[in-house]
């Protein structure tokens, strides 16, 4: 199955940019992930779907200072004009037939 | 607009059942898979089980497999996961969503179980 790897923590300042990687296991290289935010005590939101080329479908009401890009075996989420509440865990997650996996999560602090 | 309330949730004692529900509004639910996630105390997501539109298939992370049985009733526009044996690393709050094609497109508030004894 594949494997899902994020760094557990990231910062960057008020206003700023920052950009969190997901890096897939070698032999699923070429799968999609989603990404999805978490904010203290609440439900996940989803952010986007993003493909092995690149491509990404956001979901509904998801700000253009959220995009994604991909290298490789590596998704990134980048975030720009960082406001206070992007302050959150962010997940990604992928499929295989009949699995679900999510990374371990990184936790962006806005200092 | 897409709304999914959990409810359900309590304290219960190791090796007895519990069942959740989420109710799901503003979308019609026969058209979308919908899943189980789970998140422990401080940690982070963890996926449970997955059910097509219609019930016909359904799948298991191994850590629940035989244990938790997912289903649904799209005449009421809720899906169902009933948790048996329950054990203290079941604890915690779970998150029920929405599937669009293969992923989570909206996520419910989640309900918290708590097995203690």
């Amino acid at each position: 199955q594949p494997v899902l790897t994020q760094s557990p923590s990231a910062s960057a300042s008020l206003g700023a940019s920052v950009k969190l990687t997901c890096t897939l296991s070698s032999r699923h290289s070429s799968y999609p992930i989603a990404w999805h935010q978490q904010q203290p005590e609440k439900g996940p939101r989803y952010l986007m779907k993003l493909n092995s080329d690149g491509s990404h479908d956001k979901g509904d009401g998801v700000p253009d200072r959220f995009s994604g890009s991909s290298s490789g075996a590596e998704r990134y989420l980048t975030i720009s004009s960082l406001q206070s509440d992007d302050e959150a865990d962010y997940y990604c997650q992928t499929w295989g037939t009949g699995i679900w996996v999510f990374g371990g999560g990184t936790k962006l602090t806005v200092l | 607009q897409v709304q999914l309330v959990e409810s359900g949730g309590g304290v219960v004692q190791p090796g007895r059942s519990l069942r959740l529900s989420c109710a799901a509004s503003g979308f019609t639910i026969s058209n979308y898979g919908m899943q189980w996630v789970r998140q422990a105390p401080g940690k982070g997501l963890e996926w449970v089980a997955f059910i097509w539109t219609d019930g016909s298939n359904k799948y298991y992370a191994d850590s629940v497999k035989g244990r938790f049985t997912i289903s649904r009733d799209n005449s009421k526009s809720t899906v169902y996961l009933q948790m048996n044996s329950l054990r203290g690393e079941d604890t915690a709050i779970y998150y029920c969503a929405r599937v669009l094609a293969e992923h989570p497109d909206y996520w419910g508030q989640g309900a918290l179980v708590s097995v203690s004894s």
